[in-house]
């Protein structure tokens, strides 16, 4: 079955450690998204990628990094630099633009201890 | 002033009534609009998409949009204890590279 695929389901972080969530998805899609969602809130998005090689800042791309070396993965790198970083972390992709709206993953719950 | 701004609600409606979600958006090249539900806990799903002006129907749902008033609404018909989740409305701008989020609308139905 095709769809996307986010792991570990719970991380937990302790103070001045970068960790890595995965996304990976075998839907063929184009685009790939990475937002979060505090307790009650909306999503925000913190980066996006069109196309391999290339993604893009979102509204709070700070103390986050991403890479996009195969259309398949897209991992995000929370940095010690994330002074707040327990949220729910939710990977999306899109066919080739999000005018086609989002698929998403099961999400990955970060905790900082 | 927010992009998508939804009722944060608790919206309470009783089982078998019609429960109505409202969502208004700032910006005005927007082109595509989406409804999403959500569980406690779990990741959004799609239920719903827009583009035109009008109404769109899918089973107990409908999704209206005015372009001219900036706003998309959602109805649930006989809504079921098992709606009870969280509705975020999504908006895309006239680029079409990401979608703007809601801060979502809970709903909650009584049986």
């Amino acid at each position: 079955d095709g769809g996307i695929t986010q792991s570990p389901k719970y991380l937990f972080r302790k103070e001045g450690q970068n960790v890595t969530l995965s996304c990976e998805q075998n839907l063929n899609h184009d685009a790939m998204y990475w937002y979060r969602q505090d307790p009650g809130q909306g999503l925000r998005l913190i980066y996006y990628s069109q196309i391999v090689n290339d993604f893009q800042k979102g509204d709070i791309a700070e103390g986050y990094s991403v890479s996009r070396e195969k259309k398949e993965s897209f991992p995000l790198t929370v940095t010690s630099a994330q002074k707040n970083p327990t949220a729910f972390y939710l990977c999306a992709s899109s066919i080739a633009t999000a005018s086609y709206g989002y698929t998403f993953g099961s999400g990955t719950r970060l905790t900082v201890v | 002033q927010k992009e998508v701004e939804q009722n944060s609600g608790p919206l309470s409606v009783p089982e078998g009534a019609i429960a109505s979600l409202n969502c208004t958006y700032s910006d005005r090249g927007s082109q595509s609009f989406f409804w999403y539900r959500q569980y406690s806990g779990k990741s959004p799903e799609l239920i719903m998409s827009i583009y035109s002006n009008g109404d769109k129907e899918d089973g107990r749902f409908t999704a209206q949009l005015n372009k001219a008033s900036q706003y998309v609404s959602l109805l649930i018909r006989d809504s079921q204890p098992s709606d009870s989740a969280t509705y975020l409305c999504a908006v895309g701008g006239a680029a079409g590279n990401k979608l703007t989020f809601g801060g979502g609308t809970r709903v909650l139905v009584k049986p």
